[in-house]
C-alpha cells in the first residue's frame, strides 16, 4: 500500500471538456509529483512539489494543463480544455518520510480517456 | 540530462527458471539512485528494489537482486526462481542525489516480462 489515493480511477470525456485529476496521500507530505504514462512517451514526470510549492514543472506539456497542492493533504491536475492526446493514465507519488524519503511510492493511477 | 534505456522490449523465461533484465543509463553525476519497479496488469507501480550508487553492495530483496556496475553505468535485475505472479512490465528508473527528495523519476521504455508455466 503507497498510502495514496487517487480519483477518479478511471475518467471518460470529451474533448474541449475540463477534467480534474484528485491525488491525496493518506497522510500528510509536503513534496508530491504527478507523471503522466503513455504508449508512446512511456513515463514521464509533469510537475512536483516541494513544501506544497511547484518547483519544476518544465514537464507540463502546455498551458492547458495547471496543477495545485493547497495543503500537504491534496493535490489537483486540471486540463483545460482536454484534447484526445491527453489520453493516458496519470499517476501521483510521494516520497516516503525518514531515511526512506528518496524514494517514491506510487497511487494507483487515473485512466483518461478523451474523446 | 540523464536517460534510461531497456534495450529488451520482451522477455520469456519459465517459471522457477531466472532471468535478467538489463538497463543502462547516462550521467555524468555521481551520486544517484537507481530503482526497478515493477507494473502488472492492474497498472500499479510497485516498488522492487532500489541503489544508492554510493554503496558498492549489490542490493538484494529476496529473489530479486541487482548487479550494479557504475562504472559502466549499468544496472541490470535479476529474477530467481520466477513466479506467475512476477509477470509484468518493468521499469528501471534513476533518480538524483541532488534535491534532497525532490527531483523526479527518470524512467526507461520498460521490459515485458512473461512467465511460461
Amino acid at each position: 500500500d503507497a498510502g495514496v489515493i487517487q480519483s477518479p480511477r478511471h475518467e471518460v470525456t470529451e474533448m474541449g471538456q475540463e477534467v480534474t485529476l484528485r491525488c491525496k496521500p493518506i497522510s500528510g507530505h509536503n513534496s508530491l509529483f504527478w507523471y503522466r504514462q503513455t504508449m508512446m512517451r512511456g513515463l514521464e514526470l509533469l510537475i512536483y512539489f516541494n513544501n506544497n510549492v511547484p518547483i519544476d514543472d518544465s514537464g507540463m506539456p502546455e498551458d492547458r494543463f495547471s496543477a495545485k497542492m493547497p495543503n500537504a493533504s491534496f493535490s489537483t491536475l486540471k486540463i483545460q480544455p482536454s484534447e484526445p492526446r491527453d489520453s493516458a493514465v496519470y499517476f501521483c507519488a510521494i516520497p516516503r518520510g525518514g531515511r526512506r524519503s528518496d524514494t517514491q511510492y506510487f497511487g494507483p493511477g487515473t485512466r483518461l480517456t478523451v474523446l | 540530462a540523464q536517460t534510461v534505456t531497456q534495450s529488451q522490449p520482451e522477455m520469456s523465461v519459465q517459471e522457477a527458471e531466472t532471468v535478467t533484465l538489463s538497463c543502462t543509463y547516462d550521467t555524468s553525476e555521481s551520486d544517484y539512485y537507481l530503482f526497478w519497479y515493477k507494473q502488472p496488469p492492474s497498472r500499479q507501480m510497485i516498488l522492487v528494489i532500489r541503489q544508492e550508487a554510493y554503496k558498492q553492495q549489490n542490493a538484494t530483496e529476496n529473489r530479486f537482486s541487482v548487479n550494479f556496475q557504475k562504472a559502466a553505468k549499468s544496472f541490470s535485475l535479476k529474477i530467481s526462481d520466477s513466479q506467475l505472479g512476477d509477470a509484468a512490465m518493468y521499469f528501471c528508473a534513476y533518480r538524483s542525489m541532488t534535491g534532497g527528495g525532490a527531483d523526479g523519476l527518470t524512467f526507461g521504455k520498460g521490459t515485458h516480462l512473461i512467465i511460461q508455466p
